[in-house]
């Protein structure tokens, strides 16, 4: 079983849409855990921590579920500049990465 | 100069070259880590410095060898690389190794394209 699991996509979505992203974890020690942006030929960028209780950022919503070891994201009213590859990635000791989702948002 | 510094932005070399790759971070942190991204793949951690003193290795081939001259400054020497060692190669730097609460930061890599 992988370390981190994501779907990969590719989700291509209208402008306005809302977008959900999941993740799940095989580590149960696994300590802090965030979601990582990275644009075509860039390097990864923090979008957003996401804690216990769930936390908002604007349009964006992570929640965790430590018990089901999953972690989500959901981006509402997307952008064209939301594109991108969204990655998750979980922290314990070391960060471990997913392979990433892949999102296009169309006019 | 802000943040982590990657050089060069580009690389393209045979298989019997040496090259190396340099890394240099602005802020202040502790440790600094090699990752490789190949396509569709996830990030593959490579080494981890922990105040320049190297605390991991994840089983990278010794035609890979990392040096840390001090807390900021972190290069990757290449030598004999293969064609399928091709990808971007990315440095981060994070407050302290081990930390859980916050991320990383990363510099914009370098693309290494071995032919």
């Amino acid at each position: 079983r992988k370390e981190v699991e994501q779907d990969p996509g590719p989700f291509n979505v209208p402008e306005g849409a809302t977008v959900a992203f999941n993740c799940t974890y095989s580590n149960s020690a696994s300590q802090s855990f965030f979601w990582y942006r990275q644009d075509c030929r860039k390097e990864p960028k923090l979008l957003m921590s996401v804690y216990s209780s769930g936390n908002e950022d604007g349009r964006f919503t992570a929640q965790l579920n430590r018990a089901s070891q999953y972690i989500s994201l959901l981006i509402r009213d997307s952008k064209l500049s939301d594109s991108a590859t969204y990655l998750c990635v979980v922290r314990s000791g070391d960060m471990r990465f997913g392979a990433g989702t892949r999102l296009t948002v169309k006019p | 100069e802000t943040g982590v510094t990657q050089t060069p932005r580009h690389l393209v070399m045979g298989m019997t070259n040496k090259k190396s790759l340099k890394c240099e971070q602005h802020l202040g942190h502790n440790a600094m880590y090699w990752y490789k991204q190949s396509a569709k793949k996830p990030l593959e951690l490579m080494f981890v410095y922990s105040l320049e003193e190297r605390v991991e290795n994840n089983s990278v081939p010794s035609r890979f060898s990392p040096e840390c001259p001090n807390s900021s400054h972190l290069f990757l020497h290449l030598h004999t690389l293969q064609p399928e060692d091709s990808a971007l190669y990315l440095c981060a730097s994070s407050q302290d190794w081990g930390d859980s609460n916050y991320g990383y930061t990363f510099g914009s890599g370098t693309r290494l394209t071995v032919v």
